[in-house]
């Protein structure tokens, strides 16, 4: 059974219309990520939450916005998509902060932007 | 600075023959390298994953072998099978780091 849910799988959306991607877990986990990750590319992390504690990574554009309004579910809001955001979105939690446990994957969200 | 650097970058191996992709890490404080698994369209998984309290730790084909001194780990693969064609991430976290920092990957194609 899947453990870290993604919707939706693929989003087509337009050069600038605003997206949302939505991530569920039913693993009750602490942490919940939110990774970019671009065609033959490492993830990239975007920002994380640690139970209701938010924290963007430095070099995230204020474009990507995160909502996490319970333990279960994490939004990932793109404002207003260009081009360049054009990625794979891949969800994952860990029970906790330290990265000393498995990070848990989602299948991911491709998002193609017009 | 990159925190962990792969090598290579794409791999072509026979089925049957072994495997190797190599790691190497900046920070001492890492205290946890996983090895995680991703399929085409998929998600990445975790494979397998060490601590620097042992030098090489085996799960069935897989084995990571682990060298504090040298700040370096390598994944290989026995018996390597069409199967096994994915990308291969390295990892590396601990300490006082609370997020994982990633290789570049490595492109694993098993020829029948």
């Amino acid at each position: 059974d899947a453990m870290v849910i993604q919707n939706p799988r693929y989003q087509v959306t337009q050069f600038g219309k605003p997206v949302t991607l939505s991530c569920s877990q039913t693993l009750n986990h602490n942490v919940m990520y939110w990774y970019q990750q671009k065609s033959s590319q490492a993830p990239k992390l975007l920002f994380h939450y640690y139970d209701k504690d938010f924290n963007n990574e430095a070099d995230t554009p204020d474009n990507f916005q995160s909502r996490r309004p319970n333990t279960s579910f994490c939004f990932l809001d793109i404002r207003s998509p260009g081009l360049g955001d054009a990625a794979m979105y891949l969800c994952a939690t860990s029970r906790d902060l330290g990265g000393t446990g498995e990070l848990f994957f989602g299948e991911g969200s491709r998002l193609t932007v017009l | 600075q990159q925190q962990v650097k792969q090598s290579p970058q794409s791999l072509i191996v026979q089925k049957g023959g072994i495997s190797i992709i190599n790691c190497a890490y900046e920070n001492t404080a890492f205290d946890y390298f996983p090895w995680y698994q991703q399929f085409p369209g998929k998600g990445p998984a975790l494979l397998i994953a060490i601590r620097p309290d042992v030098s090489e730790k085996k799960e069935g084909r897989f084995t990571i072998s682990f060298n504090k001194s040298a700040k370096q780990f390598s994944l290989h693969i026995m018996d390597s099978q069409p199967g096994d064609s994915a990308t291969y991430f390295c990892a590396a976290s601990g300490g006082n780091f609370n997020k994982f920092y990633f290789g570049s990957g490595t492109k694993l194609n098993v020829k029948p």
